[in-house]
C-alpha cells in the first residue's frame, strides 16, 4: 500500500464551488506540505504543517486553507474554486529530524480542473 | 525571482549514454541539495542528495556534483536507460534552523531513446 495517499485523484468542479483535497499518510511523519503543480511553473509551497498545531503559509496560499486532523492527515480546500486553480496538486511529508526534514514523500497527486 | 533554476527544459539521450542535467542556484545560504525524479501520473520520488559540505555524491548509476563556487550542482547517470525518461527536479534547503523548506526548479524532461 502506499504511504502517502491522495483523494480524489481526478476532480472536475465548476466556479464558485467549495473543494476539498485529503491527503493521509502511514510514515509516521510530522510534517505534511501540500504543492501545487502548474506547466512551466514547477512544484509551488501552498501550505505546510510541522505538527498538529501548526500550520504555516507558503508561497501561493491565497484562495486556499488547510486542516490539519491528525498526525496523518492534512486537507486542503478551496473555498470558492476558480479557473486560474486548474492544477496537479501533490501532497508530501518529511519526518522532523535534522537528517529527515529535507527528504519528502509525494502522494501520487490530485489533477483538479475548474471550469 | 527563481533561486533554482534549470535552465534546460528538456533533454535527450541515448541509450547506454551519459545523461547530464544541470542546475544552478543563486542563495548561498542553501546547504543541502537534492534530486527527485517523476513520472507522469505520479508523485515526485526522492533520488539523490548532496549535502554542502560535499562535492560529489555517488549511488549505483547516479552521482551529483556540486561546484559551491559557481553555484552550480549537476546529476549524472551512466549508463542512461529507458525508464531513466522522466521529469527531474533539482531542490535545495536553506540552513534556516528548524523552519527549513524545499525551494524547486522548474524540471528538465529527460527522455532516453532505445
Amino acid at each position: 500500500d502506499a504511504d502517502v495517499t491522495q483523494t480524489p485523484r481526478n476532480r472536475i468542479t465548476k466556479t464558485g464551488k467549495r473543494i476539498m483535497l485529503e491527503c493521509s499518510q502511514t510514515k509516521g511523519h510530522d510534517r505534511m506540505y501540500w504543492y501545487r503543480q502548474d506547466p512551466g511553473l514547477g512544484l509551488r509551497l501552498i501550505y505546510y504543517s510541522f505538527d498538529v498545531k501548526d500550520i504555516n503559509k507558503g508561497e501561493i496560499s491565497d484562495g486556499y486553507s488547510v486542516s490539519r486532523q491528525a498526525q496523518a492527515k492534512f486537507s486542503l480546500s478551496l473555498e470558492s474554486a476558480i479557473p486560474n486553480q486548474t492544477a496537479l496538486y501533490f501532497c508530501a511529508t518529511s519526518g522532523h529530524r535534522v537528517w529527515e526534514t529535507d527528504t519528502q514523500y509525494f502522494g501520487p497527486g490530485t489533477r483538479l480542473t475548474v471550469l | 525571482d527563481q533561486q533554482v533554476k534549470q535552465n534546460s527544459p528538456s533533454l535527450s539521450v541515448q541509450e547506454g549514454r551519459i545523461s547530464i542535467l544541470n542546475c544552478d542556484y543563486t542563495n548561498s545560504m542553501f546547504d543541502y541539495f537534492l534530486w527527485y525524479k517523476k513520472y507522469p501520473a505520479e508523485g515526485p520520488t526522492f533520488l539523490i542528495s548532496i549535502s554542502s559540505i560535499k562535492d560529489k555524491n555517488e549511488d549505483g548509476r547516479f552521482t551529483v556534483f556540486l561546484n559551491k563556487s559557481a553555484k552550480h550542482l549537476s546529476l549524472h547517470i551512466v549508463p542512461s536507460q529507458p525508464g531513466d525518461s522522466a521529469v527531474y527536479f533539482c531542490a535545495a534547503s536553506n540552513n534556516a534552523g528548524n523552519n527549513r523548506k524545499l525551494i524547486w526548479g522548474l524540471g528538465t524532461s529527460l527522455g532516453v531513446n532505445p
